[in-house]
């Protein structure tokens, strides 16, 4: 069976520091790993993806996240973070097979000036 | 340019009516989802369709039955509503089941 958790319910950072969320999953095959971003009275927002390739993965407004296979982690991690980054994220897994995509608790973020 | 639209954006109405919502999508998809967001913001699927076929049904009340009368739009109508169908429903559609899902905006609805 597929699943995704997110250990952390909030995350806190300053502004202008690193952030990491977490996300660990787990799911049979190969897997399709998500994250999206979701503002308040908002619909969920793509943010980046892995299938395959370089397990460094690259997204929207400056977001990263890191595949590992050992560890079934898909970390988002962004360099620098900015107030307008506080929303509510989500990590997703599918396996390779189905459409059927599932979602972490979500991890809230809040990033403070 | 709205990728993927839903109407009502609120929805609010007294148990035991019968609703709808409607979603469209103009991205060319071919699949097209619903999910439910509870007030602890749990996402969860409940339906999907690829070109018009029913794909996934989760273990949703048969009071919910999605529509798709072509694969631009996926509708869901709601039975005999209840006090926890209270939620945000959200469509969302992908170009294969192998591909990112594009969510909308969401719709949420109240049942008082």
């Amino acid at each position: 069976a597929q699943s995704v958790a997110q250990p952390e319910d909030q995350v806190n950072v300053a502004e202008g520091n690193p952030l990491t969320v977490k996300c660990t999953y787990s799911v049979s095959g190969n897997p399709y790993l998500f994250w999206y971003v979701q503002y308040p009275n908002r619909g969920l927002q793509f943010l980046l993806k892995y299938i395959t390739g370089d397990n460094l993965v690259k997204g929207s407004y400056g977001f990263e996240a890191e595949f590992n296979k050992s560890q079934t982690s898909f970390h988002l991690k962004k360099p620098s973070a900015l107030v307008s980054d506080s929303a509510l994220y989500f990590c997703a897994v599918k396996s390779y097979n189905t459409d059927k995509l599932i979602f972490g608790t979500g991890t809230r973020l809040q990033v403070f000036p | 340019d709205t990728a993927v639209s839903q109407t009502p954006k609120y929805l609010v109405t007294q148990m035991g009516n019968d609703k709808s919502i409607k979603c469209e999508q103009n991205l060319g998809h071919d699949t097209m989802y619903w999910y439910k967001q509870d007030s602890k913001k749990f996402l969860k699927i409940m339906f999907s369709y690829n070109n018009k076929e029913l794909i996934i049904n989760e273990t949703v009340p048969n009071r919910f039955s999605p529509k798709s009368p072509d694969k631009a739009h996926l509708n869901l109508h709601i039975n005999s509503l209840e006090l926890g169908d209270s939620a945000v429903y959200f469509c969302a559609s992908s170009q294969s089941y192998q591909e990112t899902q594009y969510f909308g905006p969401g719709t949420r609805l109240l049942v008082l």
